[in-house]
């Protein structure tokens, strides 16, 4: 099972910063948060990773709290290109390999 | 252009019929992964592979098969496909394996009847 709660959907009106927030308790010390986005049913598309400092790239930034078990990934300035799923994942303790949930769909509103 | 490439993107197959399904990638990127998407859901990775000759089970392997010749390929096997196989199948590539920024092909779409 996944490792990580995100909400089902969310909107967000284009221009505006989309936050999408992410729960993991139960993560460990040792572990990144990765994000991903799929666009309709395309290949999914890397967006950042973090340990524990914020993280910022030309997509999106990624805040992690002090306690680390929860995250929120901003998109600064949502266009309607970033309507998609996007997905918080934890890798698993044995393996590494990454779980993937429901994610959150993300629609931008004009 | 780097890219992970998979033929074919579209297969309508019938029971027990062998299949596979190819993903190369031109990046030199030594891990690989299958994973398969069912509606409404997240990825679920069938097989990965560290390197050359390494191949692991995911979390669901049932009825699949791969190998690992060469670094740039890992061919997906069906050896006798079922109804409940019809999936959207993606294959990806990491330089840094797991941890890493993964690249994805474009998916390829399979129906079993």
């Amino acid at each position: 099972d996944a490792k990580t709660t995100q909400p089902t959907s969310m909107d967000c009106a284009e221009g505006r910063a989309a936050n999408l927030p992410c729960n993991h308790s139960t993560i460990s010390g040792n572990e990144y948060v990765y994000w991903y986005r799929q666009i309709h049913s395309q290949g999914p598309q890397y967006i950042i990773h973090g340990l524990k400092n914020n993280e910022t790239n030309e997509m999106a930034s990624l805040i992690i709290t002090e306690d680390r078990k929860s995250s929120t990934l901003i998109l600064p300035h949502a266009t309607l290109r970033d309507t998609a799923v996007y997905y918080c994942i934890v890798p698993m303790d044995s393996n590494y390999q990454l779980i993937w949930g429901a994610g959150t769909k993300l629609i931008i509103k004009p | 252009e780097a890219q992970v490439t998979q033929n074919p993107r579209y297969l309508i197959t019938v029971t027990g019929k062998k299949l596979t399904v190819t993903c190369s990638q031109n990046m030199n990127h030594e891990y690989m992964s299958w994973y398969r998407q069912d509606p409404g859901l997240g990825l679920r990775q069938i097989y990965y592979s560290m390197n050359v000759e390494v191949t692991d089970k995911g979390d669901v392997p049932e009825g699949y098969k791969v190998s690992r010749k060469e670094k740039r390929n890992f061919p997906l096997i069906l050896e006798s496909p079922s109804p409940n196989q019809t999936s959207l199948y993606f294959c990806a590539s990491s330089i840094q394996g797991p941890r890493g920024e993964q690249y994805f092909g474009p998916g390829t779409r399979l129906t079993v009847t």
